[in-house]
């Protein structure tokens, strides 16, 4: 089955600052990755996501970067602010055969320091 | 137009007790999902479910039961709860079918403390 692995587990950043956060799969077959935020006590919810026909997607302060033949993607987050301060969850699926089910990254708890 | 909820979302079983954990979600979802969400270890799936009537093992099934009688609601059963069951777990869904996106909208969890 796929496996995820994620780096770093933990990220402290000034704020202001960028962070990244890399995200590796094992199914080559796998043709979505989302990424979740989790705040402290709170639910996992999307941020943005890409599907394998995009290398990169952007959406305001936030990106997203595929690269198929490494099968790796990463997570930017530019001029970080406190508010960004959550545990980020990658995570790898095959919409075409795997009934939706992902696989999802340890997670890394992402401090930004004010 | 609630998304995704969870009953109850706070419980504390004696070990051997038995009790259900109820998800109900109102887009219309044909996926569901239970996951456990242990400290360090991200979220792992126990059992999902691809239409009602239907349900399959995931990740971590040992010690639990689930059942989808009606597609907005996933039942997630704990026969005769032990310690190692003590964790967050969460319920999701998504749209599935040929139109499927994945993407995963989940409730707001439940916290299980088994004694």
């Amino acid at each position: 089955g796929e496996n995820v692995e994620q780096h770093p587990s933990t990220l402290s950043v000034q704020e202001g600052d960028s962070a990244v956060i890399k995200c590796t799969y094992s199914d080559s077959a796998s043709n979505y990755f989302p990424w979740y935020k989790q705040e402290l006590g709170k639910r996992p919810q999307l941020i943005i996501d890409i599907r394998s026909n995009v290398g990169e997607k952007k959406d305001q302060r936030i990106a997203v970067t595929l690269n198929k033949t490494a099968k790796h993607f990463s997570l930017h987050i530019t001029e970080t602010q406190p508010e960004d301060s959550a545990v980020y969850f990658c995570a790898a699926s095959n919409g075409n055969t795997n009934a939706g089910k992902s696989t999802f990254g340890d997670g890394t708890t992402l401090t930004v320091k004010p | 137009n609630a998304g995704v909820t969870q009953t109850p979302k706070f419980r504390v079983l004696k070990t051997g007790q038995s009790m259900t954990l109820l998800c109900a979600q109102d887009m219309n979802h044909e996926y569901m999902y239970w996951y456990r969400q242990d400290p360090g270890m991200g979220l792992r799936l126990i059992h999902y479910s691809v239409g009602e009537g239907t349900t399959a093992k995931g990740e971590v099934p040992d010690g639990y039961n689930v059942s989808r009688l009606k597609k907005q609601n996933f039942l997630l059963g704990l026969e005769s709860a032990a310690p190692s069951q003590t964790s967050v777990y969460f319920c999701a869904s998504s749209f599935g079918g040929p139109i499927s996106t994945d993407t995963q909208y989940f409730g707001p969890g439940t916290r299980l403390t088994v004694l």
